[in-house]
């Protein structure tokens, strides 16, 4: 089957430590992306990359780094420079439209549980 | 840059009544919409989608939704609810970047409620 993983599905760090989370998809998507999500807040994008060795941030990147060695890889490092990391973290993907009228929707795996004590 | 606004944090209804969840978009060209469905603990799924065309769209589960470019909405709607049904729904906005899919823009979400 087809899809997006992320592990694990829960994750206890220490204060200072950083933190890896992984995410992989076997969708053969060319974008994937990071989001954080906070109760009562949405979704906010974190980073997203539309090709492999390039990504981009989002709209809260500070504390946060990512890679994209591989097309199906997209892991997220959660530095102790991020003031407030505790958050339930998705992963998605998508492919790439080039047109308006070929637009993809994003897929999103189950997401990553942080808590920082 | 574009925002989503859910008026409705907590929204109850009966088990079998009608469901009407709002969505207001703010964005300068023309949006590519989404609604998901969220149940605890769990990733997103897509319900539907409106990018150009027929401004009611379908989706899955018996929900559909109707964009309104003069009201900058795209209310989320079902005939009767199912106490399944019961979970978080975000609306989102997407905006074509040259050359493909940027991140998309999310509501704050509603929590449905079903009473029995």
């Amino acid at each position: 089957d087809g899809g997006i993983t992320q592990s694990p599905k829960y994750l206890f760090r220490k204060e200072g430590q950083n933190v890896t989370l992984s995410c992989e998809q076997n969708l053969n998507h060319d974008a994937m992306y990071w989001y954080r999500q906070d109760p009562g807040q949405g979704l906010r994008l974190i980073y997203y990359s539309q090709i492999v060795n390039d990504f981009q941030k989002g709209d809260i990147a500070e504390g946060y780094s990512v890679s994209r060695e591989k097309k199906e890889s997209f892991p997220l490092t959660v530095t102790s420079a991020q003031k407030n990391p505790t958050a339930f973290y998705l992963c998605a993907s998508s492919g790439m439209g080039f047109t308006e009228s070929s637009y993809n929707e994003q897929f999103f795996g189950p997401g990553t549980r942080l808590t920082v004590l | 840059a574009q925002s989503v606004t859910q008026p409705d944090i907590h929204i109850t209804v009966s088990e079998g009544a009608s469901l009407e969840l709002r969505c207001n978009y703010s964005y300068g060209a023309t949006p590519y919409l989404f609604w998901y469905v969220q149940s605890p603990g769990q990733g997103l799924q897509l319900l539907l989608k409106y990018f150009s065309g027929d401004t009611l769209v379908q989706g899955i589960k018996g929900f559909e939704a109707e964009f309104k470019r003069s009201q900058s909405s795209f209310n989320l709607r079902k005939p009767s609810v199912h106490w399944s049904d019961a979970a978080e729904y975000f609306c989102a906005v997407g905006a074509y970047a040259g050359g493909g899919a940027d991140g998309l823009t999310f509501g704050k979400g509603t929590h449905l409620i079903i009473q029995p």
